[in-house]
C-alpha cells in the first residue's frame, strides 16, 4: 500500500522554467511533510519542509504548496537550473515518537540547458 | 560538522549468505534509522533505533537486525540473503534539535 503517491514519474524543464511536483497523501496523522533532493550516487538531502498547519512555505527559489482539506503538497522549483537536475522525492512523517519516513517513488527532473 | 558515514560502499553477496553494513552518525545525533532504497524507488523504513534500543520497525521480516552503540554508531544485519535484498541501503541521524541527515548509503548486490 503506496501512502504518498508522487508524479510526475519523470519532468524535462527548460532552464529557467518552473518545476512542479505534486504529492498525495492518505494518512491524516501524517504532521511532518519533507522533500529531498537525491543526486547519483548520493543519500537523499532535505530540500525544504513543511507542517500541515502552514499552507506555503519558500526558501530560496522551492516553494512548498500544503492543501490540507485536499491531502495534496506540492514542490515548486522557479527559475530551474541544470544543477537541480536529479531525482525529488516527497515524504511525510507519522506523528509520534518514531521519526519513521514514508517516501514516494521519486520524480527525476531533467533541466535542459 | 561531521556527516553520516557508512561503510562499505559497495558491496557483493551470494543468497543466503548473511551481511553487515555500518554507518557512523553524525555527531550529537542519538536516533539513527535504516531504509532499503530499491533501483527507481523511493526509500522504505526498516528500523529506528534510540538510545540503543529499537523503538520502531517497517514491514520486514526478522532477517533484518540492527544494533546501536554507546557511541550512537549503527548496525544493519540481513541473515540469508535474497535476490530481491539487492538496494541501495541507506543510514540516517537525527536528533530533537536538526533534522534528519542521511548518509551516501551502501549498494548491495546479492546473487
Amino acid at each position: 500500500q503506496q501512502q504518498v503517491k508522487q508524479s510526475p514519474q519523470s519532468l524535462i524543464v527548460q532552464k529557467g522554467g518552473i518545476s512542479i511536483i505534486n504529492c498525495a497523501y492518505e494518512n491524516t496523522a501524517f504532521d511532518y511533510f519533507p522533500w529531498y533532493q537525491q543526486f547519483p550516487g548520493k543519500g537523499p538531502a532535505l530540500l525544504i519542509a513543511i507542517r500541515p498547519d502552514v499552507s506555503e512555505k519558500k526558501e530560496g527559489r522551492f516553494t512548498i504548496s500544503f492543501n490540507k482539506s485536499a491531502k495534496q503538497f506540492s514542490l515548486h522549483i522557479m527559475d530551474s537550473q541544470p544543477g537541480d537536475s536529479a531525482t525529488y522525492f516527497c515524504a511525510a512523517r507519522t506523528q509520534g515518537g518514531s521519526e519513521k519516513l514514508v517516501f514516494g517513488k521519486g520524480t527525476k527532473l531533467t533541466v535542459n540547458p | 560538522e561531521t556527516g553520516v558515514t557508512q561503510s562499505p560502499t559497495h558491496l557483493i553477496k551470494t543468497r543466503g549468505q548473511q551481511v553487515t553494513l555500518r554507518c557512523s552518525s553524525q555527531s550529537g545525533h542519538n536516533t539513527v534509522s535504516w531504509y532499503q532504497q530499491a533501483l527507481g524507488q523511493g526509500p522504505q523504513f526498516i528500523f529506528q533505533y534510540y538510545r540503543e534500543e529499537e523503538n520502531g520497525r517497517g514491514n520486514f521480516p526478522p532477517r533484518f537486525s540492527g544494533l546501536q552503540f554507546p557511541n550512537y554508531s549503527s548496525e544493519l544485519n540481513v541473515n540469508a540473503l535474497e535476490l530481491d535484498d539487492s538496494a541501495l541501503y541507506l543510514c540516517a541521524s537525527s536528533s530533537w534539535t536538526g533534522p534528519r541527515r542521511f548518509g551516501n548509503g551502501t549498494r548491495l548486490t546479492v546473487t
